[in-house]
């Protein structure tokens, strides 16, 4: 595809349960990053791969969340336990270079309401 | 800490008036300085970036961006605006850490 891509674009799950978010990079890019944003605030970062090695999980707000990116290529972002304070968009993106000073490619986010 | 400030939720200007969005920094190191767009139902778009050489650096849409080391600011501004240029503003840093600002809403009046 042309684009970064994300899927299921919404997601209602009921307190407790366990979701799966997937996000399909541009192809060729190396980082993939996943970020949080809330209603009205700015994306916060989550988690950074590049290839498959996850680089840095220090956003993550707790054990029940959950990335990888086994291949290099899609990323699936777990969230075990949902908790009502998850309910978000989460965005994901990709950039073709490791350095941070490489321009992210943003998916259209997943918006995941928790009941 | 790193951070990434966006002083103003809001900023109008009439269609075909100079524009400023206003961001400042607090990062280690030099600085990778970007700002990115967010249109109704759309992802966010890269707009300019700062990572090295000249303060002034040109991007999409007319938009340009002003590094300033000694201010730790970096604004983003269009010579005149456009109504469709009414959007989500996002100021961020990929330096070490990876911040976004909390945004301003822009709103061109026609």
């Amino acid at each position: 595809g042309a684009g970064v891509s994300q899927s299921p674009r919404y997601k209602v799950a009921k307190r407790g349960q366990d979701v799966a978010l997937r996000c399909d990079p541009i192809s060729g890019h190396v980082s993939l990053f996943w970020y949080q944003q809330a209603l009205g605030q700015g994306p916060e970062f989550l988690t950074y791969f590049q290839n498959e090695a996850q680089l840095d999980k220090s956003g993550l707000p707790s054990d029940r969340f959950f990335a990888e990116r086994p291949e290099g290529s899609v990323s699936t972002l777990k969230i075990q336990r949902t908790q009502q304070e998850d309910s978000a968009v989460y965005l994901c993106a990709s950039s073709f270079q490791t350095s941070g000073a490489d321009e992210q490619f943003f998916g259209p986010g997943t918006r995941l309401t928790v009941l | 800490a790193q951070s990434v400030a966006q002083p103003e939720d809001q900023v109008n200007v009439a269609e075909g008036n100079p524009l400023t969005v206003k961001c400042t920094y607090s990062v280690s190191g030099n600085p990778y300085l970007f700002w990115y767009v967010q249109y109704p139902n759309r992802g966010l778009q890269f707009l300019l970036k700062y990572i090295t050489g000249d303060n002034l650096v040109k991007g999409s849409y007319g938009f340009e961006a002003e590094f300033n080391k000694s201010q730790t600011s970096f604004h983003l501004k269009k010579p005149s605006a456009l109504v469709s240029d009414s959007a989500l503003y996002f100021c961020y840093s990929g330096t070490y850490k990876y911040i976004f600002g909390t945004g301003t809403r822009l709103k061109v009046l026609a």
